[in-house]
């Protein structure tokens, strides 16, 4: 199970920090994405991380993105910097199967509004 | 980076008919990596098919796709109330994933 955790509001130019908490399974064999949905739209896909520290962004936004795991806490986290209001989206946590290649397990989803 | 069009972007269908969604990827892509989810009103989404074709656990037999190269299928032979949603396929590679823009089925 997945639960995405975080501040609703952020203000413009600051920056969004979230947490997925994993629970019912482990976190160190599997790579963790990020997915966001702004209002009425479709989904993009933020970036993965591992355990090991690999990572991989979405072109667009790796110069403003960090995903991480905390295997001690069983935590995977997003920060997004200098945030606008075009990053107002629902945030996902969602664990990838290599064997799928698809995401079988999603976080319900984090309202985040960027705003002043 | 290879990007996905889903076509029609909204069908407006009655449950017992038969919907087909595509997927065309800009490129040719391998169909192992192509995924399609289905996603209803504020839910997350959800895995319907993998592999191209592959059902997922718990996913009705109603639901199937197809395709290879550049052009993707899912086929929902027979609409049930509870399949009117939002459909978005992905494919993943070379440490890059890409959604297709959505298809919406809506009732009639």
């Amino acid at each position: 199970q997945l639960q995405e955790s975080g501040p609703g509001l952020v203000k413009p130019s600051g920056t969004l920090s979230l947490t997925c908490s994993v629970s019912g399974g482990s976190i160190s064999s599997f790579y963790w994405n990020w997915i966001r949905q702004p209002p009425g739209k479709g989904l993009e896909w933020i970036g993965f991380t591992h355990r090991s520290g690999r990572t991989a962004y979405k072109p667009s936004l790796k110069s403003r993105v960090i995903a991480s795991v905390d295997s001690s806490k069983n935590q995977v986290s997003l920060r997004l910097n200098s945030v606008t209001d075009a990053d107002t989206a629902v945030y996902y946590c969602a664990k990838w199967s290599e064997s799928m290649r698809a995401y079988d397990i999603w976080g319900q989803g984090t309202t985040v509004t960027v705003s002043s | 980076e290879i990007v996905l069009t889903q076509s029609p972007g909204t069908l407006s269908l009655s449950p017992g008919e038969r919907v087909t969604v595509s997927c065309r990827a800009s490129q040719s892509v391998e169909s192992r990596s192509l995924v399609w989810y289905q996603q209803k009103s504020g839910q997350a989404p959800r895995l319907l098919i993998y592999g191209a074709f592959n059902r997922a656990s718990g996913i009705p037999d109603r639901f199937s796709g197809s395709g290879s190269g550049t052009d993707f299928t899912l086929t929902i032979s027979r609409l049930e109330p509870e399949d009117f949603a939002v459909y978005y396929c992905q494919y993943y590679a070379n440490s890059l994933l890409t959604f297709g823009g959505g298809t919406k089925v809506e009732i009639k």
